[in-house]
């Protein structure tokens, strides 16, 4: 079993949708948690810290449920540029990062 | 630009071939990750090291790669008798140790081709 698992995706919504995803880590002791973005064919780079209070940065919004071992991701009023894979990241207790698989999103016009 | 530099940006080598990469950090960064990336995968942790100490290494790592940071500021990674399994992004990313903010700044990657 993988230690952190996402839905691959792609999810293709028109602009202005709102859409979540999904991730389930494996590891109760992980210690913290973020979403990444990656664009094709760049690197992956912070998009937010996920707290247990949930957590919100304009139109993106973080949960995580730690009983169920749960993060997930919202994004309201999706624009174009919101286009990319989403990488959902945990760190474990050595401070390394381990990062899902990955969600794709295409937002059309 | 005082980002992560890695170097070189793409190398294709035959099997069988060593290969090594180099990671030059943000300067004030104590940390340095090594990461692979293949199609469709998200990051995979290799190795970390915290200023010249490696601190930790991937089990799924074989014995034909090693990284080094001898004086805590750039780092290499190599591979020897390269594999084509081993077609990869390596990623090299850094950060500072006691901020604990999760984030990690990643170079554009150094992308291996095996053939």
């Amino acid at each position: 079993r993988k230690e952190v698992e996402q839905d691959p995706g792609p999810f293709n919504v028109p602009e202005g949708a709102t859409v979540a995803f999904n991730c389930t880590y494996s590891n109760s002791a992980s210690q913290s948690f973020f979403w990444y973005r990656q664009d094709c064919r760049k690197e992956p780079k912070l998009l937010m810290s996920v707290y247990s209070s949930g957590n919100e940065d304009g139109r993106f919004t973080a949960q995580l449920n730690r009983a169920s071992q749960y993060i997930s991701l919202l994004i309201r009023d999706s624009k174009l540029s919101d286009s990319a894979t989403y990488l959902c990241v945990v760190e474990d207790s050595s401070y390394k990062l381990i990062f899902g698989s990955g969600t794709r999103l295409l937002v059309r016009p | 630009d005082t980002g992560v530099s890695q170097n070189p940006r793409h190398k294709i080598t035959k099997r069988g071939q060593n290969v090594t990469f180099r990671c030059d950090p943000i300067s004030e960064h104590n940390r340095l990750y090594w990461y692979r990336q293949t199609l469709g995968q998200g990051p995979e942790f290799l190795t970390y090291f915290q200023n010249e100490a490696q601190l930790e290494k991937s089990r799924l790592l074989s014995d034909r790669f090693s990284a080094e940071r001898p004086k805590g500021s750039f780092s290499t990674l190599e591979i020897q008798r390269t594999e084509q399994g081993d077609s990869a992004m390596y990623l090299c990313a850094s950060s500072l140790a006691g901020e604990d903010t999760g984030e990690l700044f990643f170079g554009e990657g150094s992308r291996l081709t095996v053939l």
